[in-house]
């Protein structure tokens, strides 16, 4: 099994800095490693998917990069409504594992 | 476009059994995996496991075998999951989540509400 350990557990940020998550796997993954947006009583949102790929309709203020076994999670300019936990997940071997998370708040 | 309505929330024993479900509608069930996770209060997401409705071919997480049944009705489109021998440790929030795919991989692209089970005598 894949371990994802996923860094920092919480970040407190004011609008418009830049947030940067990371995400190390126990195992090579090549760039099979997806991103999440979670909000507060909803079911995560994906946000990033394979070969660091936005997603349709997510704003290019997030982004990711990575490959093997480091990966990061960047949002440029945060804004108020990007407060939630974030989680990356890796679907290169099953089973699919996830990090952690990262609780985003803003100041 | 696809969703999936989840089953409501559960209060149940400890020891005892619950089934949850999940119903897909907005693509061809049959020809999708429904996957399940598990999201503990403060804790992270766990994947479950994940069954083919089309031959009702299932893969568990190993540490959910025993613990999760993974089951389909093709007729209503809807996917369950039975959790048995209850113990705290199974309170959670439980997802459905189909996924997407691209070239080389996949990902979960939709996923269901989510239901709440809470395990307390």
């Amino acid at each position: 099994e894949t371990t994802v350990t996923q860094s920092p557990a919480s970040l407190s940020m004011a609008v418009g800095e830049k947030v940067s998550i990371s995400c190390k796997t126990s195992t090579d993954i090549d760039d099979d490693m997806n991103w999440y947006q979670q909000k507060s009583g909803e079911a995560p949102k994906l946000l990033i998917s394979e070969g660091n790929t936005l997603r349709p309709g997510v704003p290019s203020r997030f982004s990711s990069s990575g490959y093997g076994t480091d990966f990061v999670f960047t949002i440029n300019n945060v804004l108020l409504g990007d407060e939630g936990i974030y989680y990356c997940q890796q679907s290169d071997n099953v089973p699919d594992t996830f990090g952690a998370g990262t609780k985003l708040e803003l100041k | 476009q696809v969703q999936l309505q989840q089953s409501g929330a559960e209060l149940v024993k400890p020891g005892s059994s619950v089934k949850i479900s999940c119903k897909a509608s907005g693509y061809t069930f049959t020809s999708y995996d429904m996957h399940w996770i598990k999201q503990q209060p403060g804790n992270g997401l766990e994947w479950i496991g994940w069954i083919y409705p089309g031959n009702g071919n299932t893969k568990y997480n190993q540490k959910f075998n025993g613990k999760a049944t993974l089951t389909a009705d093709k007729s209503s489109s809807t996917a369950y999951m039975q959790l048995s021998s209850l113990t705290s440790e199974d309170s959670a929030v439980y997802f459905c989540a189909r996924l997407g795919y691209g070239s080389y991989s996949y990902w979960f692209a939709y996923w269901g509400q989510g239901t709440l089970v809470t395990v307390s005598s």
